[in-house]
């Protein structure tokens, strides 16, 4: 158990519907970190917060969106989906300046049918 | 477009072999280089990293070897062992964000 939980592990979705996956970081970690795995893209940044706000923006599409809770965790909100948004969702945490390496959680894989 | 570089896609090796993952980068901003060793169905793992004012770091049978001049980083794993099995990423830090490469998938036969 790396600290970092994710849920839920698995989610199956049809397209043009909208789902939310959760994250509460490691104790102490202000920072979140939501990447997309995919077979052809790897490990691709979405986003980060640090203690509530948006720090980092990476290549996250328009129809998706985060927050991050007065409690530190966060939520990834993908809306629209289509079936190229299938992929494993990674949420990491780390400590304020995240130089030594993020937790990451296990995952939650998106299937869009 | 990918800010880190990674090779080769896939190694097969014997065990008690050596492994070895190159990689490289371009943004001279980078502080810091970590390794992530990822199973099947699990998140990314820290496994080892090096900061760049160092040429090598050593923990077990895991190496890596720092050329800062080319802009370039190796994994190397001695000794590989069939629990070495996985896919292992490289990745720079910048500006509070990881950047990874494309990953390599070792497999080690016994």
């Amino acid at each position: 158990d790396s600290g970092v939980t994710q849920t839920p592990k698995h989610l199956i979705t049809a397209t043009g519907q909208r789902v939310t996956l959760r994250c509460s970081p490691r104790s102490g970690d202000l920072s979140v970190y939501w990447y997309q795995q995919s077979l052809d893209q790897g490990l691709q940044f979405l986003i980060q917060y640090y203690n509530g706000e948006e720090r980092a923006k990476g290549n996250i599409l328009e129809r998706f969106s985060a927050q991050q809770f007065p409690d530190l965790h966060s939520e990834l909100n993908l809306s629209s989906l289509e079936l190229g948004d299938s992929a494993l969702y990674f949420c990491a945490s780390s400590a304020s300046t995240g130089l030594y390496g993020y937790t990451f959680g296990s995952g939650t894989r998106l299937t869009v049918v | 477009q990918q800010q880190v570089k990674q090779s080769p896609q896939s190694l097969i090796v014997q065990k008690g072999g050596i492994s070895i993952i190159n990689c490289a980068y371009e943004n001279t901003a980078f502080d810091y280089f970590p390794w992530y060793q990822q199973f099947p169905g699990k998140g990314p793992a820290l496994l080892i990293a090096i900061r760049p004012d160092v040429s090598e770091k050593k923990e077990g049978r895991f190496t890596i070897s720092f050329n800062k001049s080319a802009k370039q980083f190796s994994l190397h794993i001695m000794d590989s062992q069939p629990g070495d099995s996985a896919t292992y990423f490289c990745a720079a830090l910048y500006d509070y964000k990881l950047s990874f490469g494309a990953g390599t998938t070792v497999t080690v036969r016994a």
